[in-house]
Order: C-alpha cells, then sequence, then structure tokens
C-alpha cells in the first residue's frame, strides 16, 4: 500500500534558522514521483518541486533543497536562513505509476506546519 | 485569473441539505482532481477526470457525492444529504497531462 509520513506535526524556529522537514513513503511502484506543497493561510498549494523515483540528484533552488534517498524511502527538505514568509504548512506527496494513465493522483503526508518567528 | 479558480470560497449549509461546488480549471488542462482535506489534515483524494471522463472515482466516500465535467472544463461536485462529517475544505486541481498539478484556493463547506 501507498503512504506518506511526515512525523513532525509542528516545528517552529527563530528566523534565519535552517530547518529540516521530513519525509518517509512507502510504494511498491518502480515508477512514482516525489512532490513536496506549500500551504500558506490562505489555503491554496502551492507546488515546490516534482522528482521521480529513476532521479536521485539532489536538487536546490535558492533557500531550497531536496534530499531523496530510495535506500531508506526518504524524501527530505531543508529550508536554509529560514523567514517569516516561509510560515506555513508543507506537505509531501506521492503519485505512483504511470502518470498518463493513472491521472496522478496525489496521495499526501498529514503535514508539518512550520512557524518562523522574527 | 490564470489559476484554478473554485466557488463558493465558504459555504454553509444544514445537515440534510444538497450542496454544489464549482471548479474552473486553468484553460486547457486535461486532467481535473477533487480532493477533500480535513482540518489538520492532509488532502485526500476524492475523484480524477481527464477531459469529461471521470477515469477514478475511488476516493469518493459515499454514493452521497457525485461529480461531473460535461465539457471538459467546469467540474461541479455535489454533495447529497449532507452530514456533519461532510465538513471539509475541498480543494480542486487541475494539470496538463504529466504535470504538476495546480490547485484552487478550496471551498471551506461547514454541515451545521
Amino acid at each position: 500500500a501507498q503512504k506518506v509520513t511526515q512525523a513532525q506535526t509542528e516545528i517552529s524556529v527563530v528566523e534565519k534558522e535552517d530547518v529540516t522537514l521530513d519525509c518517509v513513503y512507502e510504494t511498491r511502484d518502480t515508477t512514482y514521483y516525489l512532490f513536496w506543497y506549500k500551504q500558506p493561510p490562505s489555503g491554496e498549494l502551492v507546488f515546490l518541486i516534482r522528482r521521480n523515483s529513476f532521479d536521485e540528484q539532489n536538487e536546490i533552488s535558492g533557500r531550497y533543497s531536496w534530499n531523496f534517498q530510495k535506500s531508506t524511502s526518504s524524501f527530505n527538505f531543508t529550508i536554509t536562513a529560514s523567514q517569516v514568509v516561509d510560515s506555513a504548512v508543507y506537505f509531501c506527496a506521492l503519485s505512483e505509476g504511470m502518470i498518463y494513465n493513472q491521472g496522478g493522483k496525489l496521495i499526501f503526508g498529514q503535514g508539518t506546519e512550520l512557524s518562523v518567528k522574527p | 485569473g490564470a489559476g484554478v479558480s473554485q466557488s463558493p470560497r465558504y459555504k454553509v449549509a444544514k445537515r440534510g441539505q444538497d450542496v454544489a461546488l464549482r471548479c474552473d480549471p486553468i484553460s486547457g488542462h486535461v486532467s481535473l482532481f477533487w480532493y477533500q482535506q480535513a482540518l489538520g489534515q492532509g488532502p485526500e483524494f476524492l475523484t480524477y477526470f481527464q477531459n469529461e471522463a471521470q477515469l477514478d472515482k475511488s476516493g469518493l466516500p459515499s454514493d452521497r457525492f457525485f461529480a461531473e465535467r460535461p465539457e471538459g472544463s467546469v467540474s461541479t461536485l455535489k454533495i447529497q444529504r449532507t452530514q456533519q462529517e461532510d465538513s471539509a475544505v475541498y480543494l480542486c486541481a487541475s494539470s496538463p497531462p504529466n504535470q504538476p498539478q495546480h490547485f484552487g484556493d478550496g471551498t471551506r463547506l461547514s454541515i451545521l
């Protein structure tokens, strides 16, 4: 069965601290995608990144970086030098199989609420 | 606008009433998804359309939930005989094939 676990329910940091959000997934498929979305208080889910199961290369985008490790079924997200505007709920998600045929429905974790204080 | 548009933004209904939630996807997006997000939880998949065809409705919690997309664009999620456990935020997302989903702001449904 497919499942995404975000063990950290809430994290609170002070501005400029680095913070890592953990994500562990379960799937029997060899072909899948992993995602991170940000949900600010306004409620809209904002896409941050998608990685496919064949690409374990880490990625950096500005202050954001992602570490994908198939050996531990983890896809962790690090924010460097956090800012107050980073405060939001962050969701990790999994999509299995051939995207086009199955639509690519997302299986979300429970989310991690990040609070960055000035 | 250029994003996914959902209406109404908020909906309050009495238990037993029927409700209809609307989703306007991004123009040209073939795929459309509905998700239900309970308070403090991650979104859960309800149903998926490819153009006007409903290809997956495995997440609909009961036969009181019905979704349609008759012309392959706007979609409506209907809930009949609402119950208190239907209270949640309903999110709509759209995407081109094999691309990440873009989400709307959601409709917050409260059943009294």
